[in-house]
């Protein structure tokens, strides 16, 4: 089964705060993984994508960073969020052999006020 | 880099009808070309993809037809049914690259 997990599903920070989202995905080795960022409801932005532990290629420079401690874990961080930080971050991998074919988690929905 | 159109935003259909959402690309080395639909509060889920070797590829009610030399490929919905409301997104990639999306088309099927 290629599962990924997402969490929180839905979280409201204040301005000013640091933040944490995690992706964890199962079945698979050496995924490659992928954060995107959905305003508004339409368009999908890649944020990051990593193709192994420690490798993190970040398409658009922002207030956010990406790690990847573990095969299988990618986490989305912030140390202060802004108000233009609230979105559906998605977080979506793909395996190896399928570079291409890509599948997503159930998303976070981050409101930042 | 790669850019991709998609068109309409919006599309209303009565039930029964089919349904076309069109979709361009720029770049000519472009080789994979992926269908997501996109229900309400959730991740997008893979409908249907297409590699640049075939021309149209077929699974049930859904069909995409891909035109390499006018660099166009669309998403054919016949006989939509009201669960076929959401929105749906075409993207582009070479291969081992990070896709491309467009801005997606919001599908509303009125039984």
């Amino acid at each position: 089964s290629q599962t990924i997990h997402q969490w929180p599903a839905t979280l409201v920070q204040p301005v000013g705060s640091p933040l944490s989202l995690e992706c964890t995905v199962e079945g698979t080795s050496n995924p490659n993984l992928y954060w995107y960022r959905q305003a508004a409801g339409r368009g999908l932005q890649l944020l990051f994508y990593s193709v192994g532990i420690g490798q993190i290629s970040s398409e658009v420079p922002q207030n956010l960073s990406a790690s990847r401690p573990q095969d299988r874990q990618f986490i989305l961080s912030s140390k202060k969020l802004l108000l233009s930080d609230s979105g559906f971050y998605l977080c979506a991998r793909s395996d190896t052999g399928q570079g291409d074919i890509q599948y997503f988690g159930a998303g976070t929905r981050l409101s930042v006020l | 880099g790669e850019n991709v159109e998609q068109h309409p935003s919006t599309l209303s259909v009565q039930e029964g009808d089919s349904a076309v959402i069109k979709c361009t690309y720029s770049d000519s080395a472009s080789n994979y070309f992926p269908w997501y639909k996109q229900e309400l509060g959730k991740g997008p889920q893979l409908i249907i993809d297409i590699r640049s070797n075939v021309g149209e590829k077929k699974d049930q009610r859904i069909a995409v037809t891909l035109n390499k030399t006018a660099k166009h490929f669309s998403l054919h919905i016949t006989e939509t049914q009201p669960e076929d409301s959401a929105v749906y997104f075409c993207a582009a990639s070479r291969g081992y690259s990070t896709l491309t999306f467009g801005k997606g088309t919001m599908l509303l099927v009125s039984p």
